[in-house]
């Protein structure tokens, strides 16, 4: 079961523009964490967001989580050509036994 | 440092056959996990050790499947009498230690592409 559902499908932007993918959810969670993986590798974790708080930054993202919708976002400032990858938002919540239940993902294309 | 590795890299199997898929998770860490990808979707939990016990197999899809990890290290993920739905990416990761309700970074390893023909 697939409780995350990501926004856009697909995603084609120049390099240096901003990067906005998000994630809708299902059930309550503890916490939403948000990942990357480049074509035919693993997945790397880029950050988690937990259910008491609103947003966070690392580098260049930024998640922002509302729970009120069931929702989150992740941002990409000044996109470079590196951020090309498939991006997933998995969420955590006693609703799934604490699973980690992955969404199917946005592809994300940076032009440069 | 090392990173979780799996072997092989890709396996292509016939129908019916038995396969074993391997895992070395990051040295130390004491959870492990392995998931399913198929084309175009998200990982599918499938299982997941603290130690060498499965704390939680609920997304094993059948009896066909099983995994182990013997001495709380690698583990081999097994699969009885392959069919053709079962062809995906098997992912596995590590943490340090266990559970998803709390705040540990998952590490995955580059996944083996399996075929069944």
């Amino acid at each position: 079961s697939q409780q995350g559902e990501e926004d856009p499908q697909a995603l084609s932007i120049q390099e240096g523009e901003n990067a906005t993918m998000n994630c809708s959810y299902k059930t309550s969670i503890n916490n939403l964490q948000w990942y990357r993986q480049n074509s035919g590798r693993g997945l790397v974790h880029l950050i988690l967001i937990r259910s008491n708080e609103r947003e966070k930054h690392s580098g260049r993202l930024r998640v922002t989580l509302d729970t009120s919708k069931k929702s989150s976002s992740l941002l990409i400032t000044a996109s470079r050509a590196a951020d090309t990858a498939s991006y997933f938002c998995a969420t955590a919540g006693m609703e799934y036994g604490n699973k980690l239940v992955f969404g199917a993902g946005t592809i994300l294309r940076v032009k440069s | 440092g090392a990173g979780v590795s799996q072997t092989p890299s890709n396996k292509v199997t016939e129908k019916g056959k038995y396969v074993e898929l391997r895992c070395d998770p990051i040295s130390g860490h004491t959870a492990l996990y392995w998931y399913r990808q198929s084309l175009g979707q998200g990982p599918e939990f499938l299982i997941y050790f603290q130690g060498t016990g499965a704390a939680d197999d609920s997304g094993l899809p059948n009896d066909r499947f099983f995994a182990v990890r013997p001495e709380g290290s690698v583990s081999t993920l097994k699969i009885q009498r392959t069919e053709r739905g079962d062809s995906a990416v098997y992912l596995c990761a590590s943490s340090l230690v266990g559970g998803f309700g709390g705040h540990n970074e998952q590490f995955f390893g580059p996944g083996t592409r399996l075929t069944v023909l």
